[in-house]
């Protein structure tokens, strides 16, 4: 699986866009870049994914650049209860092992 | 609401102990997965299942054994505790129907082992 690298913490202030960046240079044709989070003492929770068109949807954004090297994950609106660890994840989609390889991720914390 | 629950949310065991640690999903999915989760380390896949009685490694998975008797249950086993398995324990499932594969989490068990 190709590797991601996510800078270790972020602030945004609240009402604010969050734009989290991630590299992932060795990133594979038939591999997808998926964003989950997880909020304190809680599970992962999934965000979004893509594979090379940006994406959309009600919790964000996904912005992949052409040569698919890199991505941005975007929250429009952050508030308080966005602050959690980010995890960017490459991946290829389906079959009976789709397991999810997860790194250190990003801190996210919202401030007031 | 999709949910994926597991019996436990805070665990206290001794070396040598038999644990079980149990998951159910109501969503039918045919994939569940158990992950540890340690501090610097992210999230390790310990093992997997992809059926009923169906079971695969993961990236760690000794000292731990699963069990899959029915669709919507998946139990971690540790066999004989240690104290390098106190870990946050996350169950999560997952299916490729309808083309979406994001995998559900549930809410962990921090296991301690003294």
């Amino acid at each position: 699986d190709a590797k991601t690298t996510q800078p270790p913490s972020m602030d945004c202030a609240e009402g604010r866009a969050a734009n989290l960046p991630c590299n992932h240079s060795t990133i594979s044709g038939n591999e997808y870049v998926y964003w989950y989070r997880q909020i304190h003492s809680q599970g992962p929770q999934y965000i979004i994914h893509g594979l090379k068109n940006n994406e959309t949807n009600e919790m964000a954004s996904l912005i992949i650049t052409e040569d698919r090297k890199s991505s941005t994950l975007i929250l429009p609106h952050a508030t308080l209860r966005d602050t959690a660890v980010y995890y960017c994840i490459v991946r290829t989609r389906g079959g009976a092992t789709n397991k999810l390889i997860f790194g250190t991720g990003t801190l996210l914390a919202v401030q007031p | 609401d999709v949910k994926v629950t597991q019996s436990s949310r805070y665990l206290v065991k001794r070396t040598g102990e038999k644990v079980f640690l149990e998951c159910v999903q109501d969503m039918d999915h045919e994939n569940m997965f158990w992950y540890r989760q340690d501090p610097g380390l992210g999230l390790r896949l310990i093992y997997f299942s992809y059926d009923v009685k169906m079971k695969e490694k993961g990236d760690i998975p000794e000292g731990y054994s699963v069990s899959r008797e029915k669709k919507e249950r998946f139990s971690l086993i540790l066999e004989s505790a240690s104290t390098n398995q106190t870990s946050m324990y996350l169950c999560a499932s997952s299916s490729q129907r309808g083309g979406r594969d994001e995998q559900f989490f549930g809410p962990g068990t921090r296991l301690t082992v003294l």
